[in-house]
């Protein structure tokens, strides 16, 4: 699976939005962008994927650069609650081989009240 | 709550013991997945389970084994246990094993001492 590059931590204040990089230069045409998230003490949570197209749902938007290598998970509203570990994981469609992801280090989001 | 259910919660053993986590997915997923969190390693991905058969290998030693029932819950023995397999153990679920979403369990901590 190709490598995602994150920051390592992001602050924010609470309430803001917050926009969190991730950069795929690598990415090959059938590899999904996921996005997961760990609070505190818990497992990862789905939090949103896409492939080409830009995608909202509850949760956060995601925003695909149109030459794909990089992505912006954006949650509109930060609150003490978003903060979390956040992952940018690629996951190659055509790999035939299962759905496990590769975590990367992910980026820390502290929220700031 | 993610509907994935894992126990025991915390295991306190001792080295070269044995154990076993247990994780029961959602009810219709039918792929498990066990990942190994670790404060030096991250989140690993260790082995894939879908209806019954092993799917996807990852770094998973020879001394873990697991496997998944035909009721579909999925168990991880590890064996000869050293300091270093002190971690935290997720169990995740899924429909199948192309993109869907995998939903986490809480997890299982586990102290070697």
């Amino acid at each position: 699976d190709a490598k995602t590059t994150q920051p390592n931590s992001m602050e924010s204040n609470e309430e803001e939005p917050v926009h969190l990089p991730c950069n795929h230069s690598t990415i090959s045409g059938t590899d999904y962008i996921h996005w997961y998230r760990q609070l505190p003490s818990q497992g990862p949570e789905y939090v949103i994927h896409g492939l080409t197209s830009n995608v909202n749902n509850r949760m956060a938007s995601l925003a695909i650069a149109e030459d794909r290598k990089s992505s912006t998970l954006i949650l509109h509203r930060a609150t003490l609650r978003d903060a979390a570990v956040y992952y940018c994981i690629l996951r190659d469609v055509g790999a035939g081989t299962g759905n496990q992801f590769y975590f990367g280090t992910g980026t820390s989001l502290t929220v700031i009240p | 709550d993610s509907g994935v259910t894992q126990t025991p919660k915390h295991l306190i053993t001792a080295t070269g013991q044995r154990v076993t986590l247990r994780c029961s997915p959602r009810s219709g997923d039918l792929s498990v997945y066990w990942y190994q969190q670790s404060l030096d390693q991250g989140l690993q991905f260790l082995i894939q389970y879908y209806n019954g058969e092993e799917r996807a290998k990852g770094n998973i030693l020879e001394r873990f084994s697991a496997q998944q029932f035909p009721d579909l819950h999925s168990e991880l023995n590890l064996s000869s246990l050293e300091l270093g397999d002190s971690a935290l153990y997720f169990c995740a679920s899924a429909t199948g094993t192309l993109q869907e979403t995998q939903y986490f369990g809480p997890g299982t901590r586990l102290l070697v001492l």
